[in-house]
């Protein structure tokens, strides 16, 4: 397995314009994670999935942010109107039982 | 929901040392323990785990502590070489599929 495949690796957008980050997880885990990193905030948890159901997403800052898993297979995190204080690095992680695998992330700039 | 406190933010030791990080979880239901390695611009690795049913692991040289009854659980590093220096993260996974991050330690060590 390839691991988790997130894209793009980077994104520079400006402000207002709608962006789409995607992430493929490792086949056979069933649960998504999407964390957002910053060195203000660390590691924050905005929402996760389980068997493609969105459990817990009390960590997307605004309603700005949206998140779906239509299949097992591909998740999306989309932010529309981005914002310049949503710059950040973006992972993706799957796990089966606890054990997650992260992706390369997708550092994001929002200019 | 659970919350997960890391100490220290950061921690400075010569090489050859031992480097102790520590933290503490609030959701008693949380029953996998594990900790994340994250170099400058890459993602965080898994470098070991724990699970509830265990209150110790070793792997070479490094080992985590976990105290189900204070809710602590602790990574120990020893003869620290340079290319130890990261970030730590440690993390606790709920009973509800959540896997929630401390934030962070920043070790240096120093030849």
């Amino acid at each position: 397995d390839a691991g988790v495949i997130q894209s793009p690796r980077h994104e520079v957008t400006e402000m207002g314009q709608e962006v789409t980050l995607r992430c493929k997880p490792i086949s056979g885990h069933n649960s998504l994670f999407w964390y957002r990193q910053t060195m203000m905030r660390g590691l924050e948890l905005l929402i996760y999935f389980n068997n493609n159901v969105p459990i817990d997403d009390s960590g997307m800052p605004e309603d700005r942010f949206s998140a779906k898993m239509p299949n097992a297979s591909f998740s999306t995190l989309k932010i529309q109107p981005s914002e310049p204080r949503d710059s950040a690095v973006y992972f993706c992680a799957s796990s089966l039982q606890g054990e997650a695998f992260f992706g390369q992330g997708t550092r994001l700039t929002v200019v | 929901g659970e919350n997960v406190e890391q100490h220290p933010s950061t921690l400075s030791v010569q090489e050859g040392d031992s480097a102790v990080i520590k933290c503490t979880y609030s959701d008693s239901a949380s029953n996998y323990f594990p900790w994340y390695k994250q170099e400058l611009g890459k993602r965080p690795q898994l470098i070991i785990d724990i699970r509830s049913n265990v209150g110790e692991k070793k792997d070479q040289r490094i080992a985590v502590t976990l105290n189900k009854t204070a809710k602590h659980f602790s990574l120990h590093i020893t003869e620290t070489q340079p290319e130890d220096s990261a970030v730590y993260f440690c993390a606790a996974f709920s009973g509800f599929q959540k896997l929630v991050f401390g934030t962070g330690t920043r070790l240096l060590v120093s030849p």
